[in-house]
């Protein structure tokens, strides 16, 4: 049972374009969602979280929006740049809960 | 240390063989955690401790595999009687406090093959 799942398996954009990757998930119970970044022959590293009570939370470049009607969330990276190629993994955690439960992960590709 | 140390790196076995597989979290954090990651999946949750006390080990597949951390830092999971199947990367990651929400730092993780 996939509780949180990324559908895109890669992504390629244009440096300097947006750079949009999505999550669902199926449990209305999460409270907390992140986002990880991971490059290769590394551990993840956080990039970004939002509490269920927001709808969005912007860092810098990096913008994640929550829609909780629709059990969706999305990473927008604007502008993007060639190094912000990595694997981008969504998590989700229930309060009271240890269990980060993550998404299969998206493949980013900026090209110069 | 500066970051989640753990050992080895890597480990090849025989099927069969038990393996302890080790991390060392961030000095003073409070829990840790250990997740499987197989090829272009997402990490998988296997368990977590606060301190020494283990608080959910619901991820851990079946009873060939268990992991303590006796005195609240260093963390060994083994896996006994080893099979093909449990070729995987095995990640260790800590947090602070383990509150809702706060970032867990991830190791580089042990890749396990199993012959």
């Amino acid at each position: 049972d996939q509780q949180v799942k990324q559908n895109s398996p890669s992504l390629s954009v244009q440096e300097g374009r947006i750079s949009i990757l999505n999550c669902d998930y199926t449990n209305s119970m999460f409270d907390y969602f992140l986002w990880y970044k991971k490059y290769p022959a590394e551990g993840p590293t956080f990039l970004i979280s939002i509490s269920s009570i927001k709808d969005k939370n912007e860092d810098g470049r990096f913008t994640v929006f929550l829609n909780k009607s629709a059990k969706h969330l999305s990473l927008h990276i604007v502008p993007s740049q060639p190094g912000d190629s990595a694997v981008y993994f969504c998590a989700a955690i229930r309060a009271g809960g240890g269990k980060l439960i993550f998404g299969q992960g998206t493949e980013l590709s900026v090209k110069p | 240390g500066a970051g989640v140390s753990q050992s080895p790196r890597y480990k090849v076995t025989k099927r069969g063989q038990d393996v302890a597989l080790r991390c060392d979290p961030i000095s003073g954090h409070v829990s840790l955690y250990w997740y499987r990651q197989a090829l272009g999946q997402g990490p998988e949750f296997l368990t977590y401790f606060n301190y020494e006390a283990q608080q959910d080990k619901s991820g851990l597949p079946n009873d060939r595999f268990s992991a303590e951390r006796p005195e609240g830092s260093i963390s060994t999971l083994t896996i006994q009687r080893t099979e093909q199947r449990d070729s995987a990367m095995y990640r260790c990651a800590s947090s602070l406090r383990g509150n809702l929400g706060e970032k867990l730092f991830f190791g580089s993780g042990t890749q396990l093959s199993v012959l």
